[in-house]
């Protein structure tokens, strides 16, 4: 069975200063995975995916994600944080386990942003 | 545009009565998924169907819970009777290839 963990629950950042939220996933395929972030009150968003093509994704807002199989990490980072990416972040991991791909969810990490 | 549509986007309740939501996703989202997000649960899967036929409801309450999806356009998540404790916004996704598409949640307030 697929599962994700995201290792953090709240990070806290000054504005400026790099972001990084962590993320390790257990997975007996090799896995679609994913980050969503979800703003207050509001749906969820796809920053960025990696399914099986180059391990350094780049998604929206300058935020990007590195697969690393060896680790089984998927951890997202940007180089400087702006007070609008505050927000709720869930890292995802979908495989064909269950005969269909089924996205898991983390239990999410909130992004707290300081001026 | 893969997007899904979910309505209505809020909803408030009296316990006991009958809640529906519904899902819009697009043809080519042969998966559609029911998630509950709570704040002590986070987000739960509740059930999926694959080509309209449902696979998995193990996730879901089923003396008071019933999913179902009518056409391959349309589908629906009943509550009945409805209590507080449902109260959370659920959304619905539809995949396409690996990629999940969620619609915009409903906010269901059970009071």
């Amino acid at each position: 069975a697929q599962s994700v963990t995201q290792l953090d629950s709240h990070v806290s950042v000054s504005e400026g200063t790099p972001v990084l939220l962590r993320c390790n996933y257990s997975s007996s395929y090799s896995p679609s995975l994913f980050w969503y972030v979800q703003h207050p009150n509001k749906g969820l968003q796809l920053l960025l995916k990696y399914t099986s093509a180059a391990t350094l994704v780049k998604g929206i807002n300058g935020f990007e994600a590195e697969f690393k199989k060896s680790e089984t990490s998927f951890h997202l980072t940007k180089p400087s944080a702006h007070m609008s990416d505050a927000a709720e972040y869930f890292c995802v991991v979908s495989d064909p386990s269950g005969g269909s791909y089924i996205p898991t969810f983390g239990r999410g990490t909130s992004l707290i942003v300081h001026p | 545009d893969a997007r899904v549509t979910q309505t209505p986007r809020h909803k408030v309740t009296e316990m006991g009565q009958e809640v529906t939501m519904r899902c819009q996703p697009i043809l080519g989202h042969n998966t559609v998924f029911w998630y509950r997000q709570t704040m002590m649960q986070g987000l739960e899967l509740l059930a999926y169907f694959r080509n309209r036929a449902p696979l998995d409801d193990s996730g879901m309450p089923k003396d008071r819970f019933s999913a179902e999806m009518p056409d391959a356009t349309l589908a629906t998540l009943k509550i009945q009777p409805s209590e507080p404790r449902d109260s959370a916004v659920y959304f619905c996704a539809g995949l396409l290839n690996t990629e999940a598409f969620f619609g915009q949640g409903t906010r269901l307030t059970v009071v």
